[in-house]
């Protein structure tokens, strides 16, 4: 799978978007972009993914660069429960799809 | 419906034990990952089994094993239990379909600790 390479930690005032960049320079064809988070102790939740075009769901939205080299993904208004650890993922679209393979990912803090 | 379900959520164990951990997928998902996480080595992926097979595997030693059921449900046991397998393990259910992409939910681990 791709490496990743994300921000060790990022700040965001509540209310305020929180852009969290992901660089995946060698990202291939037939591989997604995928971006989970875990709150403290418990399970990673899934976010939201994409291959190329732009993505929103009722969490956050994915902006990919045209390169697919790199991407973003926007929390339009943090909250305090959005203090967690995202990661960015990518993987292949088939095959050995199963396995996630986490890095180090961001951890944002969200304040008052 | 029902998120993925695991249990017990606490473990205390010695070492040189052996334990059997337990997950319940989404309703209708076939697919069962597991993941080892801890502070030094982060999520670690363990192996996936889908349809009662195991599919795909990750670079841990042979103590680590797991089973899947009829019912989608999966077990993994560790045995004979070292200080180091003190960890949170997780367990993530997907649809898996054969054309993908699917995501994987994650349960909210049980955390084992071997003293």
């Amino acid at each position: 799978d791709a490496k990743t390479t994300q921000p060790t930690s990022m700040d965001c005032a509540e209310g305020r978007a929180a852009n969290l960049p992901c660089n995946h320079s060698t990202i291939s064809g037939n591989e997604y972009v995928y971006w989970y988070r875990q709150i403290h102790s418990q399970g990673p939740q899934y976010i939201i993914h994409g291959l190329k075009n732009n993505e929103t769901n009722e969490m956050a939205s994915l902006i990919i660069t045209e390169d697919r080299k790199s991407s973003t993904l926007i929390l339009p208004h943090a909250t305090l429960r959005d203090t967690a650890v995202y990661y960015c993922i990518v993987r292949p679209y088939t095959g050995t799809a199963s396995k996630l393979t986490f890095g180090t990912g961001t951890r944002l803090q969200v304040t008052l | 419906k029902a998120g993925v379900t695991q249990t017990p959520r606490y473990l205390i164990k010695t070492r040189g034990q052996q334990v059997t951990l337990s997950c319940s997928p989404i309703s209708g998902h076939r697919s069962v990952s597991w993941y080892q996480q801890t502070p030094g080595q982060g999520l670690q992926f363990l192996f996936e089994y889908f349809s009662e097979t195991q599919r795909n595997k990750g670079n841990f030693p042979g103590r680590f094993s797991g089973r899947q059921f009829s019912n989608s449900r999966s077990e993994m046991n560790v045995s004979t239990l070292e200080l180091g397998d003190s960890a949170l393990y997780l367990c993530a259910s997907s649809l898996r379909a054969r054309r993908g992409p699917y995501e994987q939910y994650f349960g909210p681990g049980t955390r084992l600790t071997v003293t």
